[in-house]
C-alpha cells in the first residue's frame, strides 16, 4: 500500500543534541511538508518543499534544518538551537494540485532527556 | 492572507444524536477546503473536500459538510453520532489560484461522543 512512513515513533533529545525524524513516502508525490503539533495550538509548518533539491521555510523554521535530496525523502533536523523541542512531528505529502488534500504520516513524538 | 477559525476547542453529544463541528474560513479569492480528523498518537486522516459545485459534501465514515460562501463557513457534520467519532478534527484550506500551496489549519475541535 502506498503511504508516509515516519521513524522513529519516539525519540528522546539529550541537551546539545541534534536529532533527525525520518519521513519517506511512496506516493510518488512532489511536495513534502513538516508540521509541528502541540496541544491546543493545531499544526504549525516548520517546512516545505514542492520539488526535490528546492525547500522553503515555514512559519516556525528556526532551529530546525531539512534536506530533499531525493523524491521519497525529507528528513528533518531538530537542532540544539531548537530549545523547546518537546512536541509531536507530523510529515505529509501532496501532488501541485491544489484540489488535492494531504497525506500525513503517523508522527514521530520528540522528547527531551 | 489564509486562515481557519474553529471556534469550539471541544463538542460533546450523546452517541445517536446529530453532531456539527464549526469552521470559518478567509481567503482572498476561492477557497478549497479540507476536513481531517486525527485519532490518539496518529496523523491525519483525510474526510472529505469542497472544491466546487454543490455546498453539500459527502465523506468518509458518513460525515458530510456544507459549504455556505456568505457566511464563510464549512461546518462538518454528522446524523447520528458513534462513540468511535470521538477524535480531533482539523478544518483546512487553501486558496484555489494565488499563494503558496499549502493549506492552512485550524486549532482543532475535540469531539466527545458520550455513550
Amino acid at each position: 500500500d502506498g503511504g508516509i512512513t515516519q521513524s522513529p515513533k519516539y525519540l528522546f533529545r539529550k541537551e546539545g543534541q541534534n536529532v533527525t525524524l525520518s519521513c519517506e513516502q511512496n506516493l510518488n508525490h512532489d511536495a513534502m511538508y513538516w508540521y509541528r503539533q502541540d496541544p491546543g495550538q493545531g499544526l504549525r509548518l516548520i517546512y516545505y518543499s514542492q520539488i526535490v533539491n528546492d525547500f522553503q521555510k515555514g512559519d516556525i523554521a528556526e532551529g530546525y534544518s531539512v534536506s530533499r535530496e531525493k523524491k521519497e525523502s525529507f528528513p528533518l533536523t531538530v537542532t540544539s538551537a531548537q530549545k523547546n523541542p518537546t512536541a509531536f512531528y507530523l510529515c505529509a505529502s501532496s501532488t501541485p494540485n491544489r484540489d488535492q488534500p494531504q497525506h500525513f504520516g503517523d508522527g514521530t513524538r520528540l522528547s527531551i532527556l | 492572507a489564509q486562515s481557519v477559525a474553529q471556534p469550539e476547542d471541544q463538542v460533546n453529544v450523546a452517541e445517536g444524536n446529530p453532531l456539527t463541528v464549526k469552521c470559518t474560513y478567509s481567503v482572498s479569492g476561492n477557497p478549497y477546503l479540507f476536513w481531517y480528523v486525527q485519532y490518539p498518537n496518529r496523523g491525519l486522516q483525510f474526510l472529505l473536500k469542497y472544491i466546487t459545485g454543490d455546498n453539500l459534501v459527502k465523506g468518509s465514515y458518513g460525515f458530510e459538510a456544507e459549504f455556505n460562501k456568505s457566511q464563510t463557513s464549512f461546518h462538518l457534520k454528522k446524523p447520528s453520532a458513534l462513540v468511535s467519532d470521538s477524535a480531533l478534527y482539523f478544518c483546512a484550506v487553501r486558496d484555489s489560484r494565488t499563494g503558496a500551496n499549502n493549506l492552512f489549519f485550524g486549532t482543532g475541535t475535540r469531539l466527545t461522543v458520550i455513550p
